[in-house]
């Protein structure tokens, strides 16, 4: 099946620190890359779609200037926390949509990266 | 506000036993309807995609969806230590839709 790799898995930086996630899709190319969010006991929370050479859209309540979507290429998919704060601490998980995938074609998850802010 | 909603359990059974897990969604119109398992620490694994009423049978897994009921189901018979995790649904709000509304999850713990 398809593979989708984030690093890092797991990542401790101080307040006001800004910290970037990476995903790729390492053997398929993704046209549309989705960012989540999830908090302890809770689902996960889209934040963002980003499609590949365009803007990234950011849910209701999600600020595009701290949480920066960057997809340069139909494989990586950058998420950088800008000055982050305690209450950013949280896993977050990317998924990829294949190109040229129908809308009833399975998302491929990344293992996740568990964020905790100083 | 779509919402999909979902026990948050735990859901305990015994080894063997068959689990039955539930969820409802608000919005009519959804067209797809995804069961995710997830290991605390670890990203979602799709277990079972449904799109139409019935059920659907993987191996030891059915999922059945009643659309007029806006209800979808996972049951897990012969239950095994293993399965023992946080089972999400997710909703698929329209044909046209790349995006998941994942509900808060059950948790399922078998008990050896």
């Amino acid at each position: 099946g398809a593979v989708v790799s984030q690093h890092p898995s797991r990542v401790i930086c101080k307040s006001g620190t800004s910290v970037k996630i990476e995903c790729r899709s390492l053997d398929f190319q993704a046209t549309t890359m989705f960012w989540y969010r999830q908090f302890p006991k809770q689902s996960l929370m889209l934040m963002a779609t980003s499609n590949e050479g365009s803007k990234a859209t950011y849910e209701q309540g999600v600020e595009k200037d701290k949480f920066l979507i960057n997809h340069a290429s139909l494989t990586l998919s950058t998420l950088t926390v800008t000055s982050a704060h305690p209450e950013d601490s949280s896993f977050y998980i990317c998924s990829a949509r294949a190109k040229g995938a129908g809308t009833n074609e399975k998302l491929f998850f990344g293992s996740g990266t568990q964020l905790s802010v100083l | 506000q779509k919402e999909v909603e979902q026990n948050s359990g735990p859901l305990s059974v015994p080894e063997g036993a068959i689990a039955s897990l539930n969820c409802t969604y608000s919005d009519r119109g959804s067209q797809s309807f995804f069961w995710y398992r997830q290991y605390s620490g670890k990203s979602p694994e799709l277990i079972m995609s449904i799109y139409s009423n019935g059920d659907k049978e993987d191996g030891r897994f059915t999922a059945q969806l009643n659309k007029a009921s806006q209800y979808v189901s996972l049951l897990i018979r012969d239950s095994q230590p293993s399965d023992s995790a946080t089972y999400l649904c997710a909703v698929k709000p329209w044909a046209g839709s790349y995006q998941l509304t994942f509900g808060k999850g059950t948790k399922l713990s078998v008990i050896p």
